[in-house]
C-alpha cells in the first residue's frame, strides 16, 4: 500500500529561524516519484519539487532543500531564513504511475514576523 | 496567471440544487483530475481522464459527475448533495506518459469552494 505521512499538523516560527517539514512514506515499488506542493491561502497548490526514487542528490533552490532518504523512506523539505511569505500548507506526494498521486494531509507553516 | 482555470470559486447551493463546477487548462496536458480537498484529510482523488477517457473512479457517490469533453476541459456536476460534501474542489491537470514514462506533476486550479446548506 502507498501511503504519505506528515506528522507534523502545524507550525510556527519566528522569521528568519529554519524550519524542516518532514514527510515519510510508504511504498513496495522500486520506481517511484516524491513531490512537494505548497498551498498559500488563495487555495491553488503550487508544485515546488519532484524527485524520482533513483535520485538520491539533495537539492537546493535558493533558500529551500530537500533531504531524500531511501533508507528511512523520508523526504524533508527544509526552509532557510523563513519569511512571512512562506507562510502556507505544504504537501507531500508520493506516485508511482502517470495518474495516481498520494498525498499527505500537510503541514500548516506560520512565520511570524 | 495559473495554467488550470477554475469556476465559480465559491459556490452556496442547497440540497436539492443541480450545479456545476469548470475547469479549463491551458498547458496542453493530456490528463485532468477532480480533488476533494476537506480539513484535517488528505486530498482525496475523485475522478481522473486521460486523453478524455476515465481511469479511475474511487467509488465517489453517484450525486457527483464528471464530464469530460475534450483535453482542456473537466466539468463536475453536482446533484442532490449532502452537507458533509462541503469542500474545496481542486482541478489539477498532468502530462501523463504512462507506465513507462516520467510522472509528470499535478498543476492545480484555484478551487472552487463548495457550501451545501
Amino acid at each position: 500500500a502507498q501511503k504519505v505521512t506528515q506528522a507534523q499538523t502545524e507550525i510556527s516560527v519566528v522569521e528568519k529561524e529554519d524550519v524542516t517539514l518532514d514527510c515519510v512514506y510508504e511504498t513496495r515499488d522500486t520506481t517511484y516519484y516524491l513531490f512537494w506542493y505548497k498551498q498559500p491561502p488563495s487555495g491553488e497548490l503550487v508544485f515546488l519539487i519532484r524527485r524520482n526514487s533513483f535520485d538520491e542528490q539533495n537539492e537546493i533552490s535558493g533558500r529551500y532543500s530537500w533531504n531524500f532518504q531511501k533508507s528511512t523512506s523520508s523526504f524533508n523539505f527544509t526552509i532557510t531564513a523563513s519569511q512571512v511569505v512562506d507562510s502556507a500548507v505544504y504537501f507531500c506526494a508520493l506516485s508511482q504511475t502517470g495518474n495516481q498521486f498520494y498525498f499527505g494531509t500537510g503541514t500548516s507553516l506560520t512565520v511570524i514576523p | 496567471e495559473t495554467g488550470v482555470t477554475q469556476t465559480p470559486r465559491h459556490l452556496v447551493m442547497g440540497m436539492t440544487n443541480k450545479k456545476s463546477l469548470k475547469c479549463e487548462q491551458h498547458l496542453g496536458h493530456n490528463a485532468m483530475y477532480w480533488y476533494k480537498q476537506s480539513a484535517k484529510k488528505p486530498l482525496e482523488l475523485m475522478f481522473v481522464y486521460s486523453l478524455e477517457e476515465r481511469v479511475e473512479n474511487n467509488s465517489v457517490p453517484s450525486r457527483f459527475s464528471p464530464e469530460c469533453p475534450n483535453s482542456s476541459h473537466l466539468f463536475l456536476h453536482l446533484h442532490t448533495l449532502q452537507p458533509e460534501d462541503s469542500a474545496l474542489y481542486l482541478c489539477a491537470s498532468s502530462q501523463d506518459q504512462g507506465v513507462f514514462g516520467t510522472v509528470g506533476e499535478l498543476f492545480f486550479g484555484e478551487g472552487s469552494r463548495l457550501t451545501v446548506l
